[in-house]
Formats: C-alpha cells, sequence, structure tokens
C-alpha cells in the first residue's frame, strides 16, 4: 500500500464545477498536509496547507480528518488556470514530506 | 531572490556516464533534498541535508552520491548512469527541517539515458 494515495484522474470539468480531490494516507503519526499543485512541466509549488479545523483560500477548501487518514481538495467556480495536477503531501516525525502521484486537473472552457 | 536554482535544465547521458546535476539557493535555508519524479509515481526522496556537512539517505538513494559543502548548493552526482535513471529531477529546500514549513522546488533536470 502506497503511503499517500489519490486517484490519478483525470478529472475533466467545465468550467465553473465544483470538483473535489480526495487523498487518505497510512500513517497515523504524519504531522503536516499540504496540497502543492503542478503544472505541465513544472515544479511543484505550494497551494495550501491542510489544518485539522480546515481551511480555505478564496475558492479553495482544504479538510482534514485524522481519524479517518483523509484529506480533501475542493475547488469551487473552477476557472481554465485551476488546470494542472494537484499533489497531495504528507509529513512525517522523520522530517520527510511524502508525495501522493498527483491528481490531474482539466478546466474545459 | 532567485529561490531555487538547478542545471543543467536538459541533460542526455549514455549509460555508464558520470554526471553532477548542480543545485543553489538563495533564501539560506538549513534543508534541502533531492526528488526523482516518474510517471504515476510521484516524487521519490534521494538524498536530503539539513546543514552544511551533513547528508542522508532517502527512499531511492543507490546510484547517487550527495555533498554539502556549504548552506547554498547541494549537488547531486550520479556515479554510473543507467537507464532506469532517466526521469525528472528536483531539487528543493525549506527554512528547517520541521516539516511544517514551506518547500520550495527548482525548475527540475529532465535526464535522458540512453
Amino acid at each position: 500500500r502506497k503511503e499517500v494515495e489519490q486517484d490519478p484522474g483525470p478529472f475533466n470539468v467545465p468550467e465553473g464545477a465544483t470538483v473535489a480531490f480526495n487523498c487518505t494516507y497510512s500513517n497515523s503519526a504524519s504531522q503536516s498536509f499540504f496540497w502543492y499543485r503542478q503544472d505541465c512541466r513544472k515544479e511543484p509549488k505550494l497551494l495550501m496547507s491542510v489544518y485539522s479545523s480546515g481551511n480555505e483560500d478564496g475558492r479553495f477548501t482544504a479538510q482534514l480528518n485524522r481519524a479517518s487518514q483523509y484529506i480533501s481538495l475542493l475547488i469551487r467556480d473552477s476557472k481554465l488556470s485551476d488546470s494542472a495536477t494537484y499533489l497531495c503531501v504528507v509529513g512525517g516525525s522523520a522530517r520527510q514530506l511524502t508525495f501522493g502521484s498527483g491528481t490531474q486537473l482539466t478546466v474545459l472552457p | 531572490n532567485a529561490g531555487v536554482t538547478q542545471t543543467p535544465k536538459f541533460q542526455v547521458l549514455k549509460t555508464g556516464q558520470s554526471m553532477t546535476l548542480q543545485c543553489a539557493q538563495d533564501m539560506n535555508h538549513e534543508y534541502m533534498s533531492w526528488y526523482r519524479q516518474d510517471p504515476g509515481m510521484g516524487l521519490r526522496l534521494i538524498h536530503y541535508s539539513v546543514g552544511a556537512g551533513i547528508t542522508d539517505q532517502g527512499e531511492v538513494p543507490n546510484g547517487y552520491n550527495v555533498s554539502r559543502s556549504t548552506t547554498e548548493d547541494f549537488p547531486l552526482r550520479l556515479l554510473s548512469a543507467a537507464p532506469s535513471q532517466t526521469s525528472v529531477y528536483f531539487c528543493a529546500s525549506r527554512d528547517s527541517g520541521t516539516v511544517y514549513n514551506e518547500q520550495f522546488f527548482g525548475p527540475g533536470t529532465r535526464l535522458t539515458v540512453l
């Protein structure tokens, strides 16, 4: 079993749609949680951290469920510019980050 | 600030050749790391460093060496290239060893081994 698992997609959605990505992690001792965004042939960049209470940044909402070891990302009112691969990232006690393989999103005009 | 820089952007090697991928950061970050990214497998940690003079192995260290003589630089050496090392390599840095801080990535090096 992979330490961090994501649905690879691809998700193809029309502009304005709401789309949700899910991620599960296997290490119950994980300490930090993030969503990174990676554009085609570019480096990953931090989209947002994920906190236990849930957090929102504009059209993006992230949720963490420690009991179920589950992280989610919700994108509302999708824009063409949201097309990218979204990486679920989990930080453990050994100071390392573990990356999911990513979920590909294409927003269609 | 330039952030994290990597050279070269592209490289083609023949099996058995050696080379060094360069990585530098100007943010005075203690923690630096190297990842490889292969289709469907996400980023996998090769080696990392928590400060000058200190390095350690990650998940997939075989065939690679690193050194950290300064805070700024963290080169990755391929000792004897193999086709299995064809990948995209990313260097990254963050402010400290804690996993709570944002990690910044370089633009990547696309390596093909023939």
